[in-house]
């Protein structure tokens, strides 16, 4: 298996909805990252996690909630989002160390909140 | 922080060759990376530089300068479905490594 999955591709949500993202993968890696994507616009880094461990937040607002419950799963829990926050959400991961260890990434969630 | 500089679009022709350049200003470099993404989807690894030098993959190359900042993503024989955002993406490792992109290289292959 060489693939990240992403669950739902789209989701509609409201402004007062409480909603999860889900990420997951069977490659062994042991970093897990989230990553927003606008259209037109570079994925921009969210969140890390090591060995399930939460390293970066990338002053990410509080209404996004990650959530590692092993190394193969990845959550992003939402919660009051705004109209801003339509975006692509992608999942990644990656082996940890050095080398040529290139990110592979989820087909991505396209969220709009309404 | 990283700045990361790579031009918005580029067209070429079917069978041609394009370069893409990108160029970096950062600390804790460690690899660079370049991922292609088609509209709606997400991005597909391409290459990986760490050294200096060529590395050739098929119709892709990317090279890797590291004292001048610099590397550039080399597509030959160009096919309509090269048609994409090429993005230019530098590992930082601070502690922990982390993936940072440029604004991305829009390419439009043209017959």
């Amino acid at each position: 298996d060489t693939e990240v999955t992403q669950t739902p591709k789209h989701l509609v949500m409201g402004m007062t909805n409480k909603k999860s993202l889900k990420c997951e993968q069977h490659m062994g890696h042991r970093a897990m990252y989230w990553y927003k994507q606008k259209a037109k616009k570079p994925p921009e880094l969210m969140f890390v996690y090591s060995y399930e461990k939460l390293s970066i937040n990338e002053s990410v607002p509080s209404r996004f909630s990650p959530e590692c419950p092993n190394s193969s799963l990845l959550n992003l829990h939402l919660h009051a989002l705004q109209p801003e926050d339509s975006a692509l959400y992608l999942c990644a991961s990656s082996q940890t160390g050095q080398g040529g260890y290139g990110y592979t990434f989820g087909s991505g969630t396209r969220l709009t909140v309404v | 922080g990283q700045n990361i500089d790579q031009p918005t679009e580029m067209t070429a022709t079917e069978g041609a060759i394009v370069q893409i350049n990108c160029t970096y200003q950062t600390s804790g470099f460690n690899g660079l990376f370049w991922y292609q993404q088609h509209a709606g989807e997400a991005p597909t690894f391409l290459s990986y530089n760490v050294l200096d030098g060529l590395e050739e993959k098929g119709r892709f190359s990317s090279f890797l300068s590291r004292s001048k900042g610099y590397s550039y993503l080399l597509l030959k024989e160009l096919q309509m479905k090269d048609s994409a955002s090429y993005l230019c993406a530098v590992r930082v490792d601070s502690g922990y490594s982390t993936l940072t992109f440029g604004k991305g290289t829009m390419l439009l292959v043209s017959p």
